[in-house]
């Protein structure tokens, strides 16, 4: 099983509401990651979780909020956000730390728009 | 930072080799990355190469790394229409667990 698994695939949220996006793996791997994908760019890191603690957050603004309740599951969790957060929501794993071959699965993203 | 360039656009024809370049500035990483990106999708990796080696195949890949001009290609045999898609080169900033994608390419291929 090489799959990394999100929901919702399509989430429609008002500037008020809270939402959470989820991520599942069931590869073992110990690195997991959010990355956000507005159109016809590439993906940009958000944060990294690293066997369970969060290691990279890019100066991701505090309306968004990781958590990784154990090592197959990520969420992220959404509050107060903006038109300009609508993007695609991308979650990725890895087996291992950096400088070894983080060879990262993604799943199929979660397609976010903020109305 | 680092930079990763890719072209924007590729146009084939089908049962035409297609090659995919990129360059990149960081040239501490391990491993560099392909991953292809089909319309509405995630990203699926396709294949990787190792920062000792010239050049890896996998089936119909062909991946052709230059350290000395920090220069990645990636070789499509005998492209096909499904092959139609974005494709990423990907590095790992300065070894760490934060990939940093190129611009990615727009492959399209015509019959």
């Amino acid at each position: 099983d090489t799959e990394v698994t999100q929901t919702p695939k399509h989430l429609v949220m008002g500037m008020t509401n809270k939402k959470s996006l989820k991520c599942e793996q069931h590869m073992g791997h110990r690195a997991m990651y959010w990355y956000k994908q507005k159109a016809k760019k590439p993906p940009e890191l958000m944060f990294v979780y690293s066997y369970e603690k969060l290691s990279i957050n890019e100066s991701v603004p505090s309306r968004f909020s990781p958590e990784c309740p154990n090592s197959s599951l990520l969420n992220l969790h959404l509050h107060a956000l903006q038109p300009e957060d609508s993007a695609l929501y991308l979650c990725a794993s890895s087996q291992d730390r950096a400088g070894t071959n983080t060879e990262a699965f993604f799943g199929q993203g979660t397609r976010l728009t903020v109305v | 930072g680092e930079d990763v360039e890719q072209s924007l656009f590729l146009s084939v024809r089908e049962g035409d080799s297609s090659v995919i370049n990129c360059t990149y500035t960081d040239s501490s990483s391990t491993y560099l990355y392909w991953y292809k990106q089909e319309p509405g999708a995630g990203l699926q990796l396709l294949t990787y190469i190792f920062s000792n080696m010239d050049m890896k195949q996998d089936q119909r890949l062909t991946v052709l790394l230059n350290k000395k001009d920090k220069h990645l290609s990636l070789r499509i045999a005998d492209t096909q229409t499904g092959d139609s898609a974005i494709y990423f080169c990907a590095d790992p900033y300065r070894g760490t667990d934060k990939l940093i994608f190129g611009t990615g390419t727009r492959l399209q291929v015509f019959p």
